[in-house]
């Protein structure tokens, strides 16, 4: 299986900010990489897929990057509604496996 | 839009069986993959599986030998069992779209339930 590893765990930040998640895979999933954000009590929400395609309706301050094994997912200026926790996802080979997240908190 | 929605028991004993359903409104469950994913209290994201309504399926190995997932384009809903339930299942049970080619999913889960939550307990 695909081990999906996520740094940091937690971060905390302020409006505005530049922030900036990886995401590590234990063997190469070339572009097979999907970003989530998850809210408390709601369902994770899809941001970007293939690596860097942003999903329809999500801000443009959201992007990602990256191949093979390393990934990125930059807020370029965090703004209060993006306060959560991401997950990446390797969708390349069965089991489809999550990170184990990083939550961005209120500095 | 296509709009999914999880229904099932809320609490179910050691030993049984759980038995959730997944129903889709605005599309067909026969143009999409099915897939399960949990969450237990206060933890990540784990992936069950998924079925197409052709009959192909794909499961977790952690979980495969408990697990079916199956889909009724009838109902236009699809079901997941799963057996030999233990506390550690406790968890919310989430149902996704996917879209899968040539083994992967490019796409990832684009429209999800709002899940439901199992607790298994006596």
């Amino acid at each position: 299986d695909i081990q999906m590893t996520q740094s940091p765990s937690s971060l905390s930040a302020s409006v505005g900010d530049r922030v900036t998640i990886t995401c590590r895979a234990s063997q190469s999933i070339s572009n097979y990489l999907i970003w989530y954000q998850q809210k408390p009590g709601k369902a994770p929400k899809l941001l970007i897929y293939a690596a860097s395609t942003l999903q329809s309706g999500v801000p443009s301050r959201i992007s990602g990057s990256g191949s093979g094994t390393d990934f990125t997912l930059t807020i370029s200026s965090l703004q209060p509604e993006d306060f959560a926790t991401y997950y990446c996802q390797q969708s390349y080979i069965t089991p489809f496996s999550f990170g184990p997240g990083t939550t961005v908190d209120i500095k | 839009q296509v709009q999914l929605q999880e229904s099932g028991p809320g609490l179910v004993k050691p030993s049984e069986t759980l038995s959730l359903t997944c129903t889709v409104s605005g599309g067909s469950i026969g143009n999409f993959y099915c897939s399960w994913i949990r969450q237990p209290p206060g933890q990540g994201l784990e992936w069950i599986g998924y079925g197409h309504y052709r009959g192909s399926t794909n499961y977790n190995p952690s979980l495969k030998s408990r697990v079916i997932i199956s889909v009724d384009t009838s109902k236009n809903h699809c079901s997941l069992k799963l057996k030999s339930l233990t506390a550690a299942d406790t968890a919310v049970y989430y149902c996704a779209r996917d879209m899968i080619t040539y083994g992967g999913s490019l796409n990832g889960l684009d429209v999800w339930g709002q899940g439901t939550t199992v607790t298994v307990s006596s």
